[in-house]
């Protein structure tokens, strides 16, 4: 069955530092897509990045980046240099190639950044 | 390009009340999606549509929620009849096609029902 988990519930950083989030999934499928997406306070949702199982290199977009630890089945988003705007709340969702299903999503992790 | 779009942003029912909600996805994106969002379940697949043919409908929802994607550039959510369960935020997202395409989300209709 397919599953992904977020543990961490909240994280709260000042501004121009470092955050990671976790994420871990499950599935039976040997190949599929990890997303994440991020929820402003108006409620909408953007994609940020992701990453395809087949591929070793992490992804990098900005100054977002993923932590692809396929072994461990998990997906850290890491976001550097961070902004006020970063402030949002942080969602993880994987695909599987396959199952032919819609993305399947973590609970999210709610991201605050303060000055 | 344009990104989804949704209509209306914002809908208040009374209890028994139909609602349609609507959705125009990405210009060329066949793959639809429906999302249910809540703060207790999170974002829950309501309904998947590719190339206008119904993919999956979200097991919980089959009763009261009926999707349609009446041509490649539009797609309506009916909620017939509504419960005050049902406030939520209802989410259309698509996608180009292929379970390996990034989906993109439209900014949704708040729904309160009353």
């Amino acid at each position: 069955a397919q599953k992904v988990t977020q543990t961490q519930t909240s994280i709260s950083v000042m501004e121009k530092t470092t955050v990671t989030m976790d994420c871990v999934y499950e599935t039976q499928d040997s190949s599929y897509f990890l997303f994440w997406y991020k929820q402003t306070a108006s409620g909408e949702i953007v994609f940020l990045i992701r990453q395809d199982s087949y591929k070793k290199e992490n992804a990098t977009v900005g100054h977002y980046s993923l932590n692809f630890q396929k072994p461990k089945s998990s997906i850290g988003l890491i976001i550097t240099a961070t902004q006020i705007e970063d402030s949002a709340v942080y969602f993880c969702a994987m695909r599987e190639d396959q199952g032919g299903r819609a993305l399947i999503f973590g609970t999210g992790t709610t991201v605050s950044v303060s000055p | 390009d344009a990104g989804v779009t949704q209509t209306p942003r914002h809908e208040v029912a009374e209890k028994g009340q139909t609602i349609i909600l609507k959705c125009e996805p990405v210009s060329g994106h066949n793959d639809l999606f429906w999302y249910r969002q809540t703060k207790i379940q999170g974002l829950e697949l309501l309904s998947y549509f590719r190339s206008k043919s119904l993919m999956e409908d979200g097991g919980a929802f089959k009763d009261r929620f009926k999707a349609e994607m009446l041509n490649s550039s539009f797609s309506t959510l009916k909620i017939q009849p509504t419960e005050p369960k049902d406030s939520a935020v209802y989410l259309c997202a698509s996608s180009r096609q292929g379970n390996q395409d990034t989906q993109y989300f439209g900014p949704g209709t708040r729904l309160l029902v009353l």
